[in-house]
């Protein structure tokens, strides 16, 4: 069965701090790693990974993934209180070549205090 | 239109009754997908639609869980007899359906509350 465990669970920190969030999986047929900004329904896109050690970066957000280790990170730089929520990271995985589901990690909860 | 739209955003009904949720993907994607999200937990795949089929249904949960898709473009989902277990976000994904690396795009959700 397809695993994805993110970590910390929950982060607090101060407005300007830099945070990393953590994602590790285990699946078959790995394809892709996403991540979402989840703030209060929709998840809404940040990064998609495919290929291991290039950086992925928009704005303040960046993401790298390990093939052969198996994780992928998202870095926050000069946090603010608008990055307050919840960061989920997805696996894509499969044989064929057609769309796949996206199995998912349970969150990061991220709160920023100004 | 712009972006996935879910209706109704709010549903509160009793135990046993009959639900349906609709999905509207964006405009010329012929993927769409069901997750459903309980309190504290990540997405769960209920089913995926390429077109007007059922490409994968596995995470349905039972067979009170149906979906359909009847022209390849809005998708509802439909609970029989709900059971208070049934209580969580329905989200609804939509993507271009070309396959390989492939974005999926979610809509605002469906909170189901059953009492």
């Amino acid at each position: 069965e397809d695993k994805v465990v993110q970590s910390p669970l929950s982060l607090v920190v101060h407005e300007g701090d830099t945070v990393t969030l953590n994602c590790s999986y285990e699946v078959t047929n790995f394809r892709s790693l996403l991540w979402y900004k989840q703030e209060k329904k929709a998840p809404t896109f940040l990064f998609m990974l495919t290929s291991s050690g290039i950086e992925k970066k928009s704005g303040r957000l960046s993401s790298i993934l390990d093939k052969k280790e198996l994780f992928s990170i998202l870095n926050i730089t000069a946090t603010q209180t608008g990055d307050s929520a919840i960061y989920l990271c997805a696996v894509e995985a499969g044989l064929g070549f057609g769309n796949e589901k996206l199995t998912f990690g349970t969150g990061t909860r991220l709160t920023i205090i100004p | 239109g712009a972006g996935v739209s879910q209706t109704p955003s709010n549903k509160v009904t009793e135990k046993g009754k009959y639900v349906e949720l609709r999905c509207d993907p964006i405009s010329g994607h012929t993927a769409l997908y069901w997750y459903r999200q309980s309190l504290g937990q990540g997405p769960e795949f209920l089913i995926y639609f390429q077109g007007t089929g059922a490409a994968d249904d596995s995470g349905l949960p039972n067979d009170r869980f149906f979906a359909v898709r009847p022209e390849g473009s809005v998708s509802t989902l439909k609970i029989q007899r709900t059971e208070r277990g049934d209580s969580a976000v329905y989200l609804c994904a939509s993507s271009s359906g070309r396959g390989g690396t492939d974005t999926q795009y979610f809509g605002p959700g469906t909170r189901l509350t059953v009492l």
